[in-house]
């Protein structure tokens, strides 16, 4: 059974920070992992997809890795601002319904 | 461009009663999601379909029943409601099974008195 986890659960940084969530996954048998956000009280907007096949996918300040290997993806958030104080949340796609497996996400606050 | 559009956006329901909450996409999606959301669990998949006409079980089914009649639709019955049921409900839809984004709605916020 596929687990996904999110480390840290929650994250403070100061505004112009760098930054870096993290996801690992247990099944290496994926066929992509989708990063999302969530701010309260709303729905899940996509942010990226990485293919299995792929290391990296890129949007704007966005860059999210896969490494299948190590069960691991990492999103990485450059020049953070206010705005994008969120809740980041990390799913494989896989198994033999092709289900999306959610981690718990990583509550994100950046700090004027 | 509406994508996925549950409704309602918000439900208060007594004990026993049955409602029915409804997803719809305009992406010409195959496959179709209901998920809940809980604090501290994440969101755990109710049920799924994988085109018009079928439905298929999820991590969590019990208490609930689905349809999806047409192919833009995709319903989510509570046929007695339970306390454990209060959740926030999400539906989602990708064209395909693989290689392909999951889009998802706003949310159903519904609440079991």
């Amino acid at each position: 059974k596929q687990e996904v986890t999110q480390i840290p659960a929650a994250l403070s940084v100061p505004e112009g920070e760098n930054l870096v969530l993290n996801c690992s996954f247990t099944d290496s048998a994926i066929y992509n992992l989708q990063w999302f956000r969530q701010d309260p009280g709303k729905g899940l907007t996509s942010l990226l997809l990485i293919q299995s096949s792929q290391r990296e996918q890129t949007s704007g300040r966005l860059n999210a890795s896969l490494d299948k290997s190590s069960g691991r993806s990492t999103l990485y958030i450059a020049a953070s601002q206010p705005g994008d104080s969120a809740t980041y949340l990390c799913a494989g796609r896989g198994g033999s319904n092709y289900k999306l497996t959610f981690g718990k996400g990583t509550l994100l606050t950046v700090n004027p | 461009n509406a994508g996925v559009t549950q409704t309602p956006k918000f439900r208060v329901l007594k004990t026993g009663q049955s409602m029915t909450l409804l997803c719809a996409q305009d992406m010409n999606h195959e496959y179709m999601y209901w998920y809940r959301q809980d604090p501290g669990m994440g969101l755990r998949l109710i049920h799924y379909s994988v085109g018009e006409g079928t439905t298929a079980k999820g991590e969590v089914p019990d208490g609930y029943n689905v349809s999806r009649l047409k192919k833009q639709n995709f319903l989510l019955g509570l046929e007695s409601a339970a306390p454990s049921q209060t959740s926030v409900y999400f539906c989602a839809s990708s064209y395909g099974q693989v290689n392909t984004e999951a889009f998802f709605g706003q949310g159903t916020r519904l609440t079991v008195v």
